[in-house]
């Protein structure tokens, strides 16, 4: 069925270097890519997103990445920083019947090494 | 503006009995979510409403789970005669997204969530 994959689950870093998380999708009709950061006791949130007529997006030292011919987007965080660490959630929106359910990637939990 | 809100915030049951989880989305938003996510682990899809379209409730695990929504405002998720199985975070996101002709996806907006305990 359709889905989003999401890899690694886990990531560590040493702190200043950068990491890159990676996903899937299978649905061609996703137009809309967010990536979702959730720290410790709280729920998600949105830290970048990405629409389907740009191939890339940044925002000081986060990036997302999109190829919609392979149908995979990457968030890239440069200069990591401990704040940086946290469970990493990827998202698209898959069409049902007409309507559109935004799925949710299974996670990567980034740890930055001080 | 209010965010999406849920109650309570924490709900300690014994095991066996029934509890209702609400979400109030943000006024407008047209989709809701519902998801389960056990500690350490990623957001387990539950049930989706959008509009007035038949909710999606694909990812409900078992009959002892469902969900109901009010048109486009609240919603609440039940579940009947509880196991210890089912303690976990409850959340609620809702968005603008959706429908059959913009294609316009937006972001999702996260409540704080609902813990529950089965004792």
């Amino acid at each position: 069925g359709e889905n989003v994959e999401q890899h690694p689950s886990t990531l560590s870093v040493q702190e200043g270097d950068s990491a890159v998380i990676k996903c899937t999708y299978s649905d061609s009709a996703s137009n809309y890519f967010p990536w979702y950061k959730q720290e410790l006791g709280k729920g998600p949130q949105l830290i970048i997103d990405i629409r389907s007529n740009v191939g890339e997006k940044k925002d000081q030292r986060i990036a997302v990445t999109l190829n919609k011919t392979a149908k995979h987007f990457s968030l890239h965080i440069t200069e990591t920083q401990p704040e940086d660490s946290a469970v990493y959630f990827c998202a698209a929106p898959l069409w049902d019947f007409g309507n559109e359910k935004l799925t949710f990637g299974t996670g990567t939990r980034l740890t930055i090494i001080p | 503006g209010a965010g999406v809100s849920q109650s309570p915030s924490n709900k300690v049951t014994e095991k066996g009995k029934d509890v209702e989880l609400r979400c109030d989305p943000i006024s407008g938003h047209t989709a809701l979510y519902w998801y389960r996510q056990r500690l350490g682990q990623g957001l387990e899809f539950l049930i989706y409403f959008q509009g007035n379209s038949a909710p999606d409730k694909s990812g409900l695990p078992s009959d002892r789970f469902s969900a109901e929504r009010t048109g486009e405002s609240v919603s609440t998720l039940t579940i009947q005669r509880t196991e210890q199985r089912d303690s976990a975070m409850y959340r609620c996101a809702s968005s603008l997204a959706g429908g059959t002709t913009a294609h316009l996806s937006t972001e999702a907006f996260f409540g704080q969530g609902t813990r529950l305990t089965v004792v």
